[in-house]
């Protein structure tokens, strides 16, 4: 398996544009989240989906961020407007499910978004 | 809800010292424990895992760490750093009642030759 693969690694746009991350997790997980890495916060879950579904997205800053998983082998985190604060590592990670919830994250390369 | 505290931000030892990487966890049950590395410009890759059993838990690249409930604590150590052990090291909780995985802001982990 190729890991999970993010798209683009790297971003750069103006503020007030919109901005759509992607990720393909590893074939046969059940789990996938969405973290942003930043020096002030460090990393950060903000939204993970079990089979598709959204489980938790208390971690989303703002309703300017929304984050889909049409179907098993893609998801998507949009921002928009896009702000300058909004600069971050964002990291798509996935994991399998196992009877114990034994669950064990595996993490894309990362996609850095500069917003200027 | 669970939390993970990283107290140290940089930690800078001599190569071929030992090492030991501090974490506190803060959750009510049983948890699991990870530790992942993140070299520059990376992705994270999980260096070693606990979810019950033996406390003490070996890992890749000669890692090991050590789960003490007492303390609420799982410490990350190395007999012997070598300069490729340069990152930055996140110490992460997960529950059984749910999924997600929560992270320590991490420490960066510099060598001296």
């Amino acid at each position: 398996d190729a890991g999970v693969i993010q798209s683009p690694r790297h971003e750069v746009t103006e503020m007030g544009q919109e901005v759509t991350l992607r990720c393909k997790p590893i074939s046969g997980h059940d789990y996938l989240f969405w973290y942003r890495q930043t020096m002030m916060r460090g990393l950060e879950l903000l939204i993970y989906f079990n089979n598709n579904v959204p489980i938790d997205d208390s971690g989303m800053p703002e309703d300017r961020f929304s984050a889909k998983m049409p179907n098993a082998s893609f998801s998507t985190l949009k921002i928009q407007p896009s702000e300058p604060r909004d600069s971050a590592v964002y990291f798509c990670a996935s994991s399998p499910w196992t009877f114990r919830g034994e669950t064990e994250a595996f993490f894309g390369q990362g996609t850095r978004l500069t917003v200027v | 809800a669970q939390s993970v505290t990283q107290p140290d931000i940089h930690i800078t030892v001599s190569e071929g010292a030992s090492l030991e990487l501090r974490c506190n966890y803060s959750y009510g049950a049983t948890p699991y424990l990870f530790w992942y590395v993140q070299s520059p410009g990376q992705g994270l890759q999980l260096l070693l895992k606990y979810f019950s059993g033996d406390t003490l838990v070996q890992g890749i690249k000669g890692f090991e760490a050590e789960f003490k409930r007492s303390q609420s604590s799982f410490n990350l150590r190395k007999p012997s750093v070598h300069w490729s052990d340069a990152a930055e090291y996140f110490c992460a909780v997960g529950t059984y009642r749910d999924d997600k995985i929560i992270f320590g802001k991490g420490t960066r982990l510099h060598i001296l030759p």
